[in-house]
């Protein structure tokens, strides 16, 4: 079964460093989505895009955090200087065409960020 | 804003029995309702998903839906201990963004 993979599986940065969190789609989905994960918190909304461009974002996505779909098949999450309250479980989604009714958002395994 | 709550538990239930998980949610809008279930650790992994008000079966694992009540339940029949996880209630509108539960924790007990 497709499936969103999402690299690395943990990341290690320090404080006010730049990182990137990769994310390879289901290939024939056209929305994909960010969410991310404090320990022992709700899954929260970060952002959506779609037609390479955002279609909504939370108060969380401030101009620190970018998304780019660079190529046919990538999506990534950039965070451009790490705060200690990034740290967090970040989670890639995608979903198909939306219809009448919203298809599910299929979850990649997350990526661990640890911020020093 | 469009909230989604649901009891916290534990919530504990024998091996075999029906567990029964509850959620309410405040945006009378919500057409689209999902319960995922998520392992320590793990990401969401969709179970079902309910769009019309009523009952939908798959399995063991049956959706109801009371739109006029903004309410959403999971019931689970012959639970098993690999059903203890925690279990994410949601609402989606349109093609925006899930808004999640904080989830209620299963644990079965043998």
């Amino acid at each position: 079964e497709p499936e969103v993979t999402q690299t690395p599986s943990h990341q290690v940065t320090q404080m006010g460093q730049e990182v990137i969190l990769r994310c390879v789609p289901i290939s024939n989905h056209l929305y994909f989505y960010w969410y991310r994960q404090i320990l022992g918190q709700k899954v929260e909304f970060l952002v959506s895009f779609y037609n390479n461009e955002i279609s909504e974002k939370s108060e969380i996505f401030d101009d620190q955090f970018s998304v780019e779909r660079p190529d046919g098949s990538n999506f990534t999450l950039k965070i451009r200087s790490t705060k200690l309250e990034d740290s967090a479980m970040y989670f890639c989604a995608s979903s198909a065409e939306q219809g009448t009714r919203a298809q599910p958002q299929h979850f990649g395994d997350g990526t661990r960020l640890s911020i020093l | 804003q469009k909230e989604v709550e649901q009891n916290s538990g534990p919530l504990s239930v024998p091996e075999g029995a029906i567990a029964s998980l509850n959620c309410t949610y405040s945006d009378r809008g919500s057409q689209s309702f999902f319960w995922y279930r998520q392992y320590s650790g793990k990401s969401p992994e969709l179970i079902m998903s309910i769009y019309s008000n009523g009952d939908k079966e798959d399995g063991r694992f049956t959706a109801q839906l009371n739109k006029a009540s903004q309410y959403v339940s999971l019931l689970i029949r012959d639970s098993q201990p690999s059903d203890s996880a925690t279990y994410l209630c949601a609402h989606q509108w349109g093609a925006s963004k899930i808004i999640f539960g904080s989830g209620t924790r299963l644990s079965i007990r043998p």
